[in-house]
């Protein structure tokens, strides 16, 4: 079967960096997807990866290997503003999204 | 960014009734819209995938006579609960993938609607 891996929660202090890792196993990989969920609210897309490595975006950066079926969300400076839900999502073969249960990120002062 | 609005935002209906969601990509044109639902704590759920000038595909389990879907143009796709009962409460969002640069499909979410059945 398909399965996204995750965290449930992580805890994290204002200012400091954080990482949300992600395991999966698909049949197929189009490439990963990064959403934030703001508590109530629609996913907003943060990044994308397809090829192996480092792709980063202001204070986020996105990690892929795909021989390991493994990426991580980076996130630094952290701000109040960051707590929320952290979706990973993985394309299969039908160019399906799957989806991980999120992560639940708190910042704490 | 694309945008992709949902109407209404928030619903509540007696146990019987019927609701009736819709999805609009304002900007671009969307073949296929997804349907999702979200409970409480839980991750997104794919209910069904909407096709423009043909039928839905449902994912296992959701039942296409409850969960009508009819995508009348390249702009629009519509949820309609038919029979809704308190256990169908819940998060439902639509997205719709473009490709701007034919890299991959990045999904549009439109901002959700809150269903609550007495």
């Amino acid at each position: 079967g398909q399965n996204i891996d995750q965290p449930t929660e992580m805890t994290a202090t204002e200012g400091a960096i954080v990482q949300i890792n992600c395991t999966y196993q698909t049949s197929g990989f189009n490439g990963l997807f990064w959403y934030q969920q703001h508590a109530g609210e629609a996913p907003t897309f943060l990044s994308y990866n397809v090829l192996d490595g480092l792709e980063e975006k202001g204070r986020f950066s996105s990690f892929l290997s795909r021989s390991k079926g493994y990426s991580y969300l980076l996130l630094k400076e952290l701000q109040m503003k960051d707590s929320a839900s952290y979706l990973c999502a993985v394309s299969d073969s039908n160019y399906q999204l799957i989806w991980g249960a999120g992560t639940k990120l708190i910042i704490k002062p | 960014g694309a945008v992709v609005s949902q109407h209404p935002s928030r619903v509540i209906c007696k146990s019987g009734t019927s609701v009736k969601i819709e999805c609009r990509s304002l900007d671009f044109q969307a073949t296929t819209m997804f349907w999702y639902r979200q409970f409480p704590k839980q991750s997104l759920m794919l209910m069904a995938t909407s096709n423009e000038g043909s039928k839905a595909t449902y994912e296992q389990g959701v039942e296409k006579d409850k969960f009508l879907i009819n995508h009348a143009s390249l702009t629009l796709s519509t949820l309609t609960v038919t029979s809704a009962h308190p256990e169908d409460s819940s998060f439902y969002i639509c997205s719709a993938p473009r490709t701007p640069s034919g890299d991959y499909n990045e999904q549009f979410f439109g901002p959700g609607t809150r269903l609550t059945v007495l």
